[in-house]
């Protein structure tokens, strides 16, 4: 089935260790994008990616970083977890970067103690 | 700064019509997105204004003035299941997508 797969779906992690989650589109979209999402705040771009190899910074990407090695693949990585980055993480990806539509995975939920 | 605003709930009943408003401040704009989510899920796609307008697609329509800065959707014949937050959110003049906090629908029989 056609879409985009995140992992874990939920995570407790302490403060100061490392942690990638995942991404994975099998739609051949060019565009990929990573968001964090918390009560009361709109949707925020952490890093994109507008074709394989190269990435972007995007509105809060203080503490994480990206890579883009295929088309398929994007993972997120926070190098040191502090607890202001507890929220739910989406991953999305778009035919390219400009104005197509963005599909979204399912997001991992991600606890920082 | 760019400014996506949009009311933080509303509630209506089943079988009417409701009408979400999004009004924005952004630096360019290349399209205007609205999205469903569920809680505990996704957003997904509902639709998208570049021209002014409105745009229907059966129970759900979108409106679009690029002169005021104004954008809302329309939710006809309302159902249980329509019971979700609703994003706008606004593509700017570098191709990134600018969110409101969406707007909490709360559907009551």
């Amino acid at each position: 089935i056609a879409g985009i797969t995140q992992a874990p779906t939920s995570q407790i992690l302490a403060a100061g260790r490392r942690m990638t989650l995942r991404c994975t589109q099998d739609m051949r979209h060019n565009a990929m994008y990573w968001y964090r999402q918390d009560l009361g705040l709109g949707l925020r771009l952490i890093h994109y990616s507008n074709t394989a190899g190269t990435t972007g910074k995007g509105e809060v990407p203080d503490g994480y970083s990206v890579s883009r090695a295929n088309t398929d693949d994007f993972p997120l990585t926070l190098a040191s977890a502090v607890p202001s980055q507890t929220s739910v993480y989406f991953c999305a990806s778009s035919l390219s970067g400009s104005a197509d539509t963005q599909y979204f995975g399912p997001g991992t939920r991600l606890t920082v103690l | 700064g760019q400014n996506i605003d949009q009311p933080t709930e509303m509630t209506a009943t089943e079988g009417a019509i409701v009408q979400i408003n999004c009004t924005y401040q952004t630096s360019g704009f290349n399209g205007l997105f609205w999205y469903q989510q569920h809680a505990g899920e996704a957003p997904t796609f509902l639709s998208y204004n570049v021209l002014d307008g409105l745009e229907e697609k059966g129970r759900f329509s979108s409106f679009l003035s690029r002169s005021k800065g104004y954008s809302y959707l329309l939710l006809k014949e309302l159902q249980m299941k329509d019971s979700a937050s609703y994003l706008c959110a606004v593509v700017n003049s570098n191709y990134q997508l600018i969110w409101g906090a969406g707007t909490k629908l709360i559907i009551k029989p």
